[in-house]
C-alpha cells in the first residue's frame, strides 16, 4: 500500500532554533518529493522539490535530504522564525498515472 | 504571474443552497484540481481536469459538480450538501498532467473556507 508517514505530528521550538521534520514513505515506483508549507487555512505553498538523483536541496533556510533506497526525506530548518509556524507537508508522487500521496503534515509552532 | 486565486473565501450556507466556487489561473497551466481538506488532514483529490476535460473523479458525490469553462477557470458548483462537507476547499494547478517523469510542481490556491449549515 503506498502511504507517506511523517513524523512528529507536532514540535514546537524557540525562535532562532533548528529542527529537522522527517517523511517515510513507501510509494513505488517513485517519482519525486515535494516539501510544502501550508499556513493555517491557507494552499499549500512549495517549498523544494526532489527528484530520485537528487539528496539535497536547499531553498533559503529550508534543506531537504532524500535517500531513495530507504525511502526517507527530511527537512531541515534552520535559524526558525515566527513565520515558520506551520503545517509541513510531505508530498510524494508515484510514477503510475502521476498520482500524489499526502502525508498529515508536521505542525510546527515557533515560540519567540 | 504564478498564483492561483480563488473566491469567495468564505463561504457559508444551508443545506437547500445552490453555490458555486471559483478558481482562476493566468500561468498557461493545462491541468487544474480541486481538493477537499478537512482539520488537522491532508488534502484529499477529488477532480482533475486536464486541456479543460474531466480526468479524474475520486468517486465524488454528485452534489459537487466541477466546470472546466476555459483553460484559465475552474468551477465548482455544490447543490444539497450535507454539514459534514464543511472543509477547506482547495483549487490547484500545473503544467500538464503529473504523469509524466517531470519535476512539474502544483501550485495551489488560498483555499475557499465552507461551512455547511
Amino acid at each position: 500500500k503506498n502511504q507517506v508517514e511523517q513524523s512528529p505530528q507536532s514540535l514546537i521550538i524557540l525562535e532562532g532554533k533548528n529542527c529537522t521534520l522527517q517523511c517515510n514513505y513507501t510509494v513505488s515506483p517513485f517519482s519525486n518529493l515535494r516539501w510544502y508549507k501550508q499556513d493555517t487555512g491557507r494552499g499549500p505553498v512549495s517549498l523544494t522539490i526532489m527528484t530520485f538523483s537528487e539528496n539535497t536541496k536547499s531553498n533559503g533556510r529550508y534543506t531537504a535530504t532524500l535517500d531513495a533506497d530507504t525511502k526517507q526525506s527530511s527537512l531541515h530548518i534552520t535559524a526558525s522564525q515566527l513565520s515558520d509556524s506551520a503545517s509541513y507537508i510531505c508530498v510524494v508522487k508515484g510514477s503510475t498515472l502521476g498520482r500524489l500521496y499526502f502525508g498529515r503534515g508536521t505542525q510546527l509552532t515557533v515560540w519567540p | 504571474d504564478t498564483e492561483v486565486t480563488q473566491t469567495p473565501k468564505h463561504l457559508v450556507m444551508g443545506m437547500t443552497n445552490k453555490k458555486s466556487l471559483k478558481c482562476e489561473q493566468h500561468m498557461g497551466h493545462r491541468a487544474m484540481y480541486w481538493y477537499k481538506q478537512k482539520a488537522k488532514k491532508p488534502p484529499e483529490l477529488m477532480f482533475v481536469y486536464s486541456y479543460e476535460k474531466l480526468s479524474i473523479n475520486e468517486s465524488v458525490p454528485s452534489r459537487f459538480s466541477p466546470e472546466c469553462p476555459n483553460s484559465s477557470l475552474l468551477n465548482l458548483h455544490l447543490h444539497a450538501l450535507q454539514p459534514e462537507d464543511s472543509a477547506l476547499y482547495l483549487c490547484a494547478s500545473s503544467q500538464g498532467l503529473l504523469t509524466s517523469g517531470s519535476a512539474d510542481t502544483q501550485y495551489f490556491g488560498p483555499g475557499t473556507r465552507l461551512t455547511v449549515l
